[in-house]
C-alpha cells in the first residue's frame, strides 16, 4: 500500500503569506493521482485539488498542487482567515485508497 | 445540489456490530455513473477508506476491514448502508458516506457532515 507522509505537522501563518505543505509517498503515484482536501473543526473535508494539480469545482486559485511520482506539494499564495485548517493529501486509482497524517495550519 | 447524510446509532456496544446508512438527495444513485464510498476518523487520527459500492451492488474494501465490513445499497430508497461487526474501541471514529468522483477508487468530491460512533460498554 502507499504510505503518504506530510510535513511539516503543524504550520503557523498569517492572512496575506504563501505556505507550502508537502505530501511523500513511500513509492511513486500511478498517474499522479494525489488529491488535497481541506478539514475544519467538526465539518467534513472538502476537495481542493484532484490529480496532484487541477483544482476541484469552486476552489480559489490562490490554492494550487503541482508535484509527481513521490513528492507533491499544496500551495496557498495568499492566506485568507478561512484557510486556516487541516489539510489532508489522498492518494487514489488503486486500492487501499490512502490519506496522509495531516498538516496543521494555525493563525501565527 | 447533491447533498449525503449520515444516520444510525452513536453507540455500538464492544463486539457488537455497527450500521450506518447514508441517505442520497439531489441525484440518483442508480442513474449516475459514480461509486459511493465510507470514510471513517479515528479521534486524532488519518482518515481511512473503507470501501466503495456501486449501484449494481459491485464493492471494493479496504484489505485491513474486509472480514468485518459489508456495504450495501438500496436505489428504491437512494441509500447505502455500512455494517462492520466485532467492534472494538479502535472502531470509534467519525464515520463518513461520500460521492467517489473519479467513477471508482478515487478521490471523493461530495462529503456527508459525518456520524460519530462510539463504541463502549
Amino acid at each position: 500500500e502507499i504510505v503518504l507522509t506530510q510535513s511539516p505537522g503543524t504550520l503557523s501563518s498569517s492572512p496575506g503569506e504563501r505556505v507550502v505543505l508537502s505530501c511523500r509517498a513511500n513509492e511513486s503515484v500511478p498517474a499522479n493521482f494525489l488529491a488535497w482536501y481541506q478539514q475544519t473543526p467538526g465539518q467534513a473535508p472538502r476537495l481542493l485539488i484532484y490529480e496532484a494539480s487541477s483544482r476541484a469545482t469552486g476552489v480559489p486559485a490562490r490554492f494550487s498542487g503541482s508535484g509527481s511520482g513521490t513528492d507533491f506539494t499544496l500551495t496557498i499564495s495568499r492566506l485568507e482567515p478561512e484557510d486556516f485548517a487541516v489539510f489532508y493529501c489522498q492518494h487514489y486509482g488503486g486500492s487501499p485508497i490512502t490519506f496522509g497524517q495531516g498538516t496543521r495550519l494555525d493563525i501565527k | 445540489q447533491l447533498r449525503l447524510q449520515e444516520s444510525g446509532p452513536g453507540l455500538v456496544k464492544p463486539s457488537g456490530t455497527l450500521s450506518l446508512t447514508c441517505t442520497v438527495s439531489g441525484a440518483s444513485i442508480s442513474s449516475s455513473y459514480y461509486y459511493w464510498g465510507w470514510i471513517r476518523q479515528p479521534p486524532g487520527k488519518r482518515l481511512e477508506w473503507i470501501g466503495n459500492i456501486f449501484f449494481s451492488g459491485h464493492t471494493y474494501y479496504n484489505p485491513s476491514l474486509q472480514s468485518r465490513v459489508t456495504i450495501s445499497i438500496d436505489t428504491s430508497k437512494n441509500q447505502f448502508s455500512l455494517t462492520l461487526t466485532s467492534v472494538t474501541a479502535a472502531d470509534t471514529a467519525l464515520y463518513f458516506c461520500a460521492r467517489d468522483g473519479y467513477s471508482n477508487l478515487g478521490y471523493f468530491d461530495f462529503w456527508g457532515p459525518g456520524a460519530q460512533v462510539i463504541v463502549s460498554s
